[in-house]
This record gives C-alpha cells, structure tokens and sequence, in this order.
C-alpha cells in the first residue's frame, strides 16, 4: 500500500527550512528518503530503520515514529541544489520491496 | 554508495518490435534487483523482483508475458518489453540493495515507442 506523502509541492527561498512528511496504514520496518531531479534516477538519501536512530547528515535530516508508522525529512538553511522530487520508499515487516510515496516536489529560489 | 548501470540510456523503437533494457551491478554481487517504471510527474512503480538464477517476481497487473525478465548472473539483470506499443513508453529503472538495506538505482533508461 502506497505511503502518502505532505505536502505535495513546496517553493522555498534559499535558506529556509522544509520539512516533508511520510505516513503509512501499515507497520513499517524501514523508511528510505531520496531526492530525483528531472529526468535522471533517484538518489539515495537516507534510510532510517525500526528501532534505529535519527539519521542525518549536513542540514538534511529525518526521523522515523515507529508507533504512527510516520516518517519526517527536515531540510535545514535550503540551497538551490535542494530543487527536485523528494520521495519516501517504506517497507514492511515481512517485505524486502519498497513501495514508493506520489512524491513532494520541492523548488528553491534564489 | 553502491553503483548500478543501465544501458541504453534512451531507445526509440517502433511499435510491435522488442527492446531489451540491461541492468548492472558494478561493484558488488546482487541476487536481487528490482525493476520500476515511471510515469512523467508519477511516482515509482514497482514492476517487478528480479531474483538471480529463478524466475522472476512480477506485481499484480504486470504482464510476465510482455515484460520479460532474465537474471543469469550475479551482475546482471535485462528486463525486454516485447511487441512493444506506444503506451510502454516510459522510464524504466533497475535498483539493487547490496547489504540488503540501502537500495540503489540505476541511471534509468528511457524508452519511446512511435
């Protein structure tokens, strides 16, 4: 089942923040982030698994709340190259496949 | 990160001829790979798993008949789209997880069907 993401689009300006939401009906043993800009392939951001830590790194960073089956990506200070899709990928208990978010597509002004 | 391949990058081809589409894995072994399709400004499909050495996994309303997957090898992966139409036009892309968690992809292959 297809997780839902929020919002689906957003335009920043350049040093703001951004946060993008993940959510599932279903329980979730790991969430994966990427960022896909038009027309090349997505690009691994991060994985947060089931009992495992926040992740981040620089001013991007995400968190995983196992009880709502919910995931967040925080973009912090934002740069031009932030510009893209931002997409989260969940996989359940039992499943070794992701299943992919519609996406939020997020767009950075200078 | 782990690296994956795909080749062509793009192909054109006419309606009803086949297109066979490689997936790589360059810098480790991959018993799995997963291949998706995506729709302009849609999301990642997954098509089907890819399973090395035994047929492949495919996801409901996925023709295994028209989209035809072979995984000889613990480096390689080709997805074929045979009699392909104008409606397969699309961007297909392999991934693999080499540690099981991180999942990779591919640069991705685009295929337009006149």
């Amino acid at each position: 089942q297809q997780p839902v993401q929020s919002p689906q689009a957003v335009i920043l300006r350049e040093g703001e923040d951004a946060v993008i939401n993940c959510s599932s009906s279903k329980a979730l043993y790991s969430v994966h982030w990427y960022r896909q800009k038009h027309g090349e392939a997505p690009v691994f951001l991060m994985i947060l698994l089931k009992g495992g830590e926040q992740k981040g790194h620089e001013k991007i960073s995400a968190s995983f709340n196992e009880k709502k089956q919910q995931s967040s990506l925080y973009l912090t200070a934002s740069q031009l190259s932030y510009s893209g899709t931002y997409f989260c990928g969940t996989e359940g208990e039992y499943g070794n496949k992701l299943v992919f978010g519609a996406g939020t597509i997020l767009r950075v002004k200078s | 990160g782990a690296v994956v391949s795909q080749h062509p990058s793009r192909v054109i081809c006419k309606s009803g001829t086949s297109v066979k589409i490689e997936c790589r894995s360059l810098d480790f072994q991959a018993t799995t790979m997963f291949w998706y399709r995506q729709f302009p400004k849609q999301s990642l499909m997954l098509m089907a798993t890819s399973n090395e050495g035994s047929k492949a996994t495919y996801e409901q309303g996925v023709e295994k008949d028209k989209f035809l997957i072979n995984h000889a090898s613990l480096t390689l992966s080709t997805l074929t789209v045979t009699s392909a139409h104008p409606e397969d036009s699309s961007f297909y892309i392999c991934s693999a997880r080499p540690q099981g968690y991180e999942q990779y992809f591919g640069p991705g292959t685009r295929l337009t069907v006149t």
